[in-house]
């Protein structure tokens, strides 16, 4: 049972750097989600999916971008790093919003330091 | 925008102490309501979640929560609590008839329960 699984775990970048967190699901959940989470702060929504080729943005999406070309995987990239992107980054899935079942099955998380 | 508020950032415990996290929520409309908890080192899982029918949830681990619609709350409530209940606890709600989909989130309790 992988449930959702991200990549890396932990990540130190140089600002302007980029790189590309990976996330993939084996649920056949139709969204998928990216947050972060700051101390403090919960959880924000970064950028959302509620299918493959389709993507949306959440409350804080800039400086990040997201593809979803199959259901399973939904990439988070970030172009040109910055210390404000240090976080600690989730991915989530769950079924379609118009079901009863909308819970989030969340990854397992990537610690990303930015200096 | 919807909102979500929990009163307490930090809560300290002795083990066998009752617990009651608040949790109150600015929509109006309906809403699905949900309890995360967060161990030490780990993602966030499912404690419980509300959709409709009685307001008294129970979840795991001996986990309830009652939602009152017209105080807007869902507070988490344990008649007694264990050392392994040290976690941070994070409401959420999503709203099931929106075009989109996203699940905001509280800023999260820690609870720690000494031994």
């Amino acid at each position: 049972n992988a449930g959702v699984t991200q990549t890396p775990k932990f990540r130190i970048l140089k600002i302007g750097q980029s790189m590309t967190l990976q996330c993939t699901q084996d649920m056949n959940h139709n969204y998928m989600y990216w947050y972060r989470q700051d101390p403090g702060m919960g959880l924000k929504l970064i950028y959302y999916s509620v299918g493959a080729g389709i993507t949306d943005k959440g409350e804080v999406p800039n400086g990040y971008n997201v593809s979803r070309s199959t259901t399973e995987d939904f990439p988070l990239r970030l172009e040109l790093a910055a210390p404000s992107q240090t976080s600690v980054y989730f991915c989530a899935s769950s079924y379609s919003a118009q079901t009863m079942n909308t819970e989030a099955f969340f990854g397992q998380g990537t610690r990303l330091t930015v200096v | 925008a919807q909102s979500v508020s929990q009163h307490n950032h930090h809560v300290i415990l002795s083990e066998a102490a009752s617990l009651e996290l608040g949790c109150n929520y600015s929509y109006g409309g309906t809403v699905n309501l949900f309890w995360y908890v967060q161990y030490p080192g780990q993602h966030l899982q499912l404690l419980l979640k509300y959709f409709s029918g009685d307001p008294l949830v129970k979840g795991i681990k001996g986990f309830e929560a009652e939602f009152i619609k017209s105080k807007f709350s869902f507070n988490l409530r344990k008649p007694s609590v264990q050392w392994s209940d040290t976690a941070e606890y994070f409401c959420a709600v999503n709203e099931p008839n929106t075009g989109g989909f996203k699940t905001i989130f509280g800023a999260g309790t820690r609870l720690f329960v000494k031994a």
